[in-house]
């Protein structure tokens, strides 16, 4: 069974780039079941989906964060990551990593337990 | 396109509730729905995939569907129990984009 694991730092500051990292076991990130998927939570708020990477590297990402993220796979350590630039308060959220199945690759399924992510000085 | 769904909704043990979903541009039926659970403190999981699938796991109470004619889906919770009180929220796609809707806190009391 195919699990996930968020890491990174807990708090970043303005303008900076954020890095996480999403480790994914009992299964290779290349199989081709899955397309592996950021999305975030600001507090109290609902879900948005950040953007995500096939398993043979192809990227796509939310139109209205596209020009600041960066979703890269690492094979050799079976993780992949997301890198958002020039931070703000309004990024802050709890940041989950998830893996996209289904018949047509569209399914959130699994998630992992998230990161909280807080911008501030 | 977005995906509105009710703030919030309440009903009593034993009833049955709906939560809509609906599309505001593009065809429902083109793209499918799923349909998350999210527990205070807890990851979402999956309730329903593909407008109507339940995973191994989801009791049968839990059903999914799509009515064409309100460009919206729904997801339907029979037999409510306490433990079914939780946020829910409706995914879909299009071809650039996936969206969830804003989500729909439950609450069973």
């Amino acid at each position: 069974q195919v699990q996930l694991q968020e890491s990174g730092p807990g708090l970043v500051m303005p303008s900076q780039t954020l890095s996480l990292t999403c480790t994914v076991s009992g299964g290779s990130i290349t199989s081709g079941d899955y397309y592996w998927s950021w999305i975030r939570q600001p507090p109290g708020k609902g879900l948005e989906w950040i953007g995500y990477i096939s398993y043979s590297g192809s990227s796509y990402y939310n139109p209205s964060l596209t020009s600041r993220i960066t979703i890269s796979l690492d094979t050799s350590k079976n993780q992949f990551s997301l890198r958002l630039n020039s931070m703000t308060a309004t990024d802050t959220a709890l940041y989950y990593c998830a893996g996209v199945g289904g018949l047509d690759l569209n399914w959130f399924d699994p998630w992992g337990q998230g990161t909280l992510v807080i911008v501030s000085s | 396109f977005m995906l509105t769904q009710p703030h919030s909704v309440s009903e009593s043990p034993g009833k049955t509730v709906t939560i809509s979903c609906t599309r505001s541009s593009g065809s429902i039926d083109n793209n499918y729905v799923q349909w998350y659970q999210q527990r205070p403190g807890s990851s979402p999981t999956t309730v329903i995939y593909e407008d109507n699938q339940r995973p191994s796991g989801v009791p049968d109470r839990f059903s999914g569907s799509i009515d064409s004619s309100s460009n919206s889906a729904s997801l339907t919770i029979s037999g409510l129990k306490t433990d079914d009180e939780a946020d829910y929220y409706c995914q879909s796609y299009d071809s650039s984009n996936q969206v969830f809707g804003g989500g729909t806190k439950l609450t069973v009391l």
